[in-house]
C-alpha cells in the first residue's frame, strides 16, 4: 500500500527553466509534508516543507503547493540550476506513528 | 557541529548471517530513527528510539531489531539475514522525538546479501 507516490521516476529539465515534481497521497491524516534531495553516496538533505494548513510555501528558488483536496503536492525549482540534479523525495509526516512516509522518488536532471 | 555517521559504509554478507549496523547522531539529537531503502524506492521506516526506548516501529519482523545507547548513538541488527534485506539502511536524528518530520540523515550503510 503506497501512500506517498511520485509517478515520475525522471524529470529532465534545461537549465534556467523551471522544474516541476509531483507527489500525490492518499491518506488525509497526513498534516505535515517535506520535500528531501538527495545526492549520490549522500544520505537525504532536507529541502522545503509545508504543513497542512498551508497551501505554499516559499524558499529561495524553491516552492511548494499543497492541494489538500486533490491530495496532491508539487515542488517548484525555477530557475533550475545544474546543482540541482539530484533525487527528490516527497514525504508526509505521520505523527501517529511517529514516522515519515517517502514517496518512491524523482531523478531530476539538469540539462545545460 | 558533528553530523549523523554512520558504519561500516558497504558490507556483503551471506544469507542467515546477522549484521549489526551503527549510527552516532548529530550533536544534541536524541532521537533516532532507521529507514531502509531498496533499490529504486524511497526510503521505508523501520524504527525509531527516543531517550533509549522504541517508541515507534515500522512493518518489519522482529528479526530486524535495535538498541539506543545513553550517548544517544544507536545500533541496528538484522538476524537471519534474507536476499531481500539488500538494501541501503539509513539512520537519521532528531531533536526531542519526532517533531514535525524535520529528519538528519547519514550516508547510510549499503548491505548486500548473497
Amino acid at each position: 500500500d503506497q501512500q506517498v507516490k511520485q509517478n515520475s521516476p525522471s524529470l529532465s529539465v534545461q537549465e534556467g527553466r523551471i522544474s516541476i515534481l509531483n507527489c500525490d497521497y492518499t491518506n488525509s491524516m497526513f498534516d505535515y509534508f517535506l520535500w528531501y534531495k538527495k545526492y549520490p553516496a549522500e544520505g537525504p538533505t532536507f529541502l522545503i516543507s509545508i504543513s497542512s494548513i498551508k497551501d505554499k510555501n516559499e524558499d529561495g528558488r524553491f516552492t511548494v503547493f499543497l492541494n489538500k483536496s486533490a491530495k496532491h503536492l508539487s515542488l517548484h525549482i525555477v530557475p533550475s540550476q545544474p546543482g540541482d540534479s539530484a533525487v527528490y523525495f516527497c514525504a508526509a509526516s505521520d505523527e501517529r506513528a511517529q514516522k515519515l512516509v517517502f514517496g518512491q522518488g524523482t531523478r531530476l536532471t539538469i540539462n545545460p | 557541529e558533528t553530523g549523523v555517521t554512520q558504519s561500516p559504509t558497504h558490507l556483503i554478507k551471506t544469507r542467515g548471517q546477522q549484521v549489526t549496523l551503527r549510527c552516532s547522531s548529530q550533536s544534541g539529537h536524541n532521537t533516532v530513527s532507521w529507514y531502509q531503502q531498496a533499490l529504486g524506492q524511497g526510503p521505508q521506516f523501520i524504527f525509531q528510539y527516543y531517550r533509549e526506548e522504541e517508541n515507534g516501529r515500522g512493518n518489519f519482523p522482529p528479526r530486524f531489531s535495535g538498541l539506543q545507547f545513553p550517548n544517544y548513538s544507536s545500533e541496528l541488527n538484522v538476524n537471519a539475514l534474507e536476499l531481500d534485506d539488500s538494501a541501503l539502511y539509513l539512520c537519521a536524528s532528531s531533536l526531542g522525538g519526532f517533531t514535525t518530520g524535520e529528519l538528519f540523515f547519514g550516508e547510510g550503510s549499503r548491505l548486500t546479501v548473497l
